[in-house]
């Protein structure tokens, strides 16, 4: 498509609950980022990948966050034993090599 | 770890009225974005400029790399670009995807 998909819009999650988030790149864009914005203005890179492979997961919190990107699937953000501080918009982005990066609308997440 | 410094944080202006909103980052960078977030959430890639100076419509956006600064202009605003405006950059590493790491936005308010 030409525009990045993430489902869903909304999640809302009890602490400790998984939380799974999807992310469709544009067709044809072999990069995927997984970005988290905290309160309004703050954002966060978590991690990226190059087709199915991880590039860069320096952001991740890697005990409780893992992401997938396989072949014709969807791309996934999945936290396990969400905690409040996990209440965030996570935002998925793609792009080309050395272009500019598409995001996709967001998905908000909410830990009660 | 680059800081990535924007001024100012919050902006109202007369429609109309120039508007400049800059940006300084600490280290060498391979490029440098400019992101426009709607109220409702939406990103929109405005700007991804290396060297220069770009123009789309009444926005331009010029980068001075030994400076290590940016600046967006939009001439003759118009309400309808309040928004939250950021700067964001892609780190000098050689690869395809690198997770951008943001400055804090400025909210610009755009008065009829």
């Amino acid at each position: 498509g030409e525009e990045v998909a993430q489902t869903p819009k909304h999640l809302v999650r009890g602490e400790g609950q998984k939380a799974k988030l999807y992310c469709a790149p544009i067709k044809g864009h072999s990069y995927v980022f997984w970005y988290q914005q905290v309160l309004k203005n703050e954002f966060k890179f978590l991690i990226s990948f190059q087709n199915e492979n991880v590039f860069d997961e320096t952001g991740m919190p890697k005990e409780r966050f893992s992401a997938k990107c396989l072949p014709n699937s969807p791309c996934s953000l999945e936290i396990q034993a969400t905690k409040l501080e996990d209440s965030a918009v996570y935002f998925c982005a793609s792009s080309r090599q050395y272009y500019e990066q598409y995001f996709g609308p967001g998905t908000r997440l909410t830990v009660t | 770890k680059n800081e990535v410094e924007q001024s100012p944080q919050n902006l109202t202006a007369q429609e109309e009225e120039f508007i400049t909103i800059n940006c300084s980052y600490s280290v060498g960078i391979s490029a440098l974005h400019w992101l426009q977030q709607h109220p409702g959430g939406g990103i929109v890639s405005l700007f991804m400029l290396s060297s220069g100076k770009k123009k789309h419509g009444r926005l331009i956006a010029t980068i001075n790399i030994q400076e290590k600064h940016s600046s967006l202009h939009i001439t003759a605003s118009h309400p309808r670009d309040s928004a939250v405006y950021i700067c964001a950059v892609t780190p000098y590493s050689g690869g395809g995807a690198d997770g951008l790491t943001f400055g804090k936005g400025t909210h610009l308010i755009i008065q009829p």
